[in-house]
C-alpha cells in the first residue's frame, strides 16, 4: 500500500489530453511538501519529468505539466503521442515517523 | 555529464547481506546541494525509496527497512554504498542509485539515476 495514491492505469488516443492524479494526506502533500513526477519507459530507469510541483527539466516537452492543490497533485499530458506510453510515478516527502521519501504506486499510461 | 553506475553481486542467498556500490562520475559526491540515495523496484511493482546519504555521512532511511539498511559514503573514491541485511525473496528487485537534489531532505527529488542492477535473492 503506497502512501501516495495513483490510479493503476489511464489511457487516451493520440492527440488527446490525459491527467494522472496523486492523492496524499496531511502528513505529505497536504503539509505543503513538494510533488515530483517521473516517467519510466519500458525496461529503463525512471526519468525526472516534473519537479517542485510545476517545473520541467530541460528537454521535457511543454506537453507535460504539473499542478498541486490541497492534498493532491496532478500530471497532465496534452497532445498524447505513442512514445508517451510508460509508467508514471509521483513522489513527495512524508513527515510521519522520522520523515521519509514516498512514492505513489505508479500509473500505466496506454496510448490507444 | 554526471553518471551513476551500480555494481555488486546479482545473486544473494537468503539471510545474507546484499551489498551494492554506486560510482559517481562527472561530479563530486561532496557537492553541498545533493543527497545520494538508493531506490528499488521489485518485478512488476512500483518504486520504493530505501534511503539517502549526504556527503557528510548524514543518513535517513525508509522506516520499513531501517533495521536492516546501512548506507555509507566514500568521498575519496566518489562512491556510496548500500548494505541490506537478512535478505529474503521479497528483497529481489532492480536497485537504482540516484542523486537527490536539495540539501534539505524534505525538498529532495531525484534528478539523475543509474541504469539499475538486478539483485535476486535465492539459494
Amino acid at each position: 500500500q503506497s502512501v501516495l495514491t495513483q490510479p493503476p492505469s489511464v489511457s487516451g488516443a493520440p492527440g488527446q489530453r490525459v491527467t494522472i492524479s496523486c492523492t496524499g494526506s496531511s502528513s505529505n502533500i497536504g503539509a505543503g511538501y513538494d510533488v515530483h513526477w517521473y516517467q519510466q519507459l519500458p525496461g529503463t530507469a525512471p526519468k525526472l519529468l516534473i519537479y517542485v510541483n510545476t517545473n520541467r527539466p530541460s528537454g521535457v516537452p511543454d506537453r507535460f505539466s504539473g499542478s498541486k492543490s490541497g492534498t493532491s497533485a496532478s500530471l497532465a499530458i496534452s497532445g498524447l503521442q505513442a512514445e508517451d506510453e510508460a509508467d508514471y510515478y509521483c513522489q513527495s516527502y512524508d513527515s510521519s515517523l522520522s520523515g521519509y521519501v514516498v512514492f505513489g504506486g505508479g500509473t500505466k499510461l496506454t496510448v490507444l | 555529464q554526471l553518471q551513476l553506475q551500480e555494481s555488486g553481486p546479482g545473486l544473494v542467498k537468503p539471510s545474507e547481506t546484499l551489498s551494492l556500490t554506486c560510482t559517481v562520475s562527472g561530479d563530486s559526491i561532496s557537492s553541498s546541494n545533493y543527497f545520494w540515495g538508493w531506490i528499488r523496484q521489485p518485478p512488476e511493482k512500483g518504486l520504493e525509496w530505501i534511503g539517502s546519504i549526504y556527503y557528510s555521512g548524514t543518513t535517513y532511511y525508509n522506516p520499513s527497512l531501517t533495521s536492516r539498511v546501512t548506507i555509507s559514503v566514500d568521498t575519496s573514491k566518489n562512491q556510496f554504498s548500500l548494505k541490506l541485511s537478512s535478505v529474503t525473496a521479497a528483497d529481489t528487485a532492480v536497485y537504482y542509485c540516484t542523486r537527490l537534489v536539495g540539501a534539505l531532505r524534505w525538498k529532495n527529488y531525484m534528478d539523475v539515476w543509474g541504469k539499475g542492477t538486478t539483485v535476486t535473492v535465492s539459494s
